[in-house]
């Protein structure tokens, strides 16, 4: 176990719909990453927020978007969903104080699109 | 930008053995940080082993190492007296040290099978 959730595991909805994926990071992590992995373009970064402010951003659709709240849980909202947005969303946790900042992931989120 | 290489897409073993997957990397960068993480049928990632590229030593993790060639840009991982829980995606990541670009940069990943 890494100690981060994700909610919730599986999630299956049309498309044109919009959903919302949760994470919360380990404790005291400040750091959070969100990843795609499909089958087409395997592991792809999406966004990173450390201490609720974006820090950098990669192959994020515009009908994506993400934030990070004060108590340092994240959330990703995906909308207008298409067949390809299908998908295992991941998020990871970091500490950047320490020299490692290893990543450590959740269990993912399995977001199927009908 | 970065990118990184797997040219194994499948490898298999007999429990037991040893076996090297292999991991190539471009970047213009001099320090940075690779790492090869794990992913079982249960779809977790999960992290294996890390090398910081300013340690000339190949990192350890019991039956797990690293041959980390950094002129050559090569970060391959050795598992040895492989075990039927080894069986596993094994994905190879790169990761810059530049502040602000902390993203992993992954490989397409080398489906290891572990033969009984």
């Amino acid at each position: 176990d890494s100690g981060v959730t994700q909610t919730p595991k599986h999630l299956i909805t049309a498309t044109g719909q919009r959903v919302t994926l949760r994470c919360s990071p380990r404790s005291g992590d400040l750091s959070v990453y969100w990843y795609q992995q499909s089958l087409d373009q395997g592991l792809q970064f999406l966004i990173h927020y450390y201490n609720g402010e974006e820090r950098a951003k990669g192959n994020i659709l515009e009908r994506f978007s993400a934030q990070q709240f004060p108590d340092l849980h994240s959330e990703l909202n995906l909308s207008s969903l298409e067949l390809g947005d299908s998908a295992l969303y991941f998020c990871a946790s970091s500490d950047l104080l320490t020299l490692t900042d290893t990543q450590y992931f959740g269990p993912g989120t399995r977001l199927t699109v009908l | 930008a970065q990118t990184v290489t797997q040219s194994q897409p499948e490898m298999s073993v007999q429990e037991a053995e040893t076996v090297t997957l292999s991991c190539t990397y471009d970047t213009s960068e001099s320090d940075y940080y690779l790492f090869w993480y794990k992913q079982p049928p249960s779809r977790q990632m999960i992290l294996v082993i890390r090398q910081e590229a300013y340690k000339q030593q190949n990192a350890t993790e019991n039956r797990f190492s690293v041959n980390f060639q950094k002129a050559a840009k090569s970060f391959s991982l050795k598992i040895s007296d492989s075990q039927l829980g080894d069986a596993a995606m094994y994905f190879c990541a790169y990761r810059s040290s530049v502040g602000g670009a902390q993203k992993l940069v992954f490989g397409q990943g080398t489906r290891l099978t572990i033969n009984p």
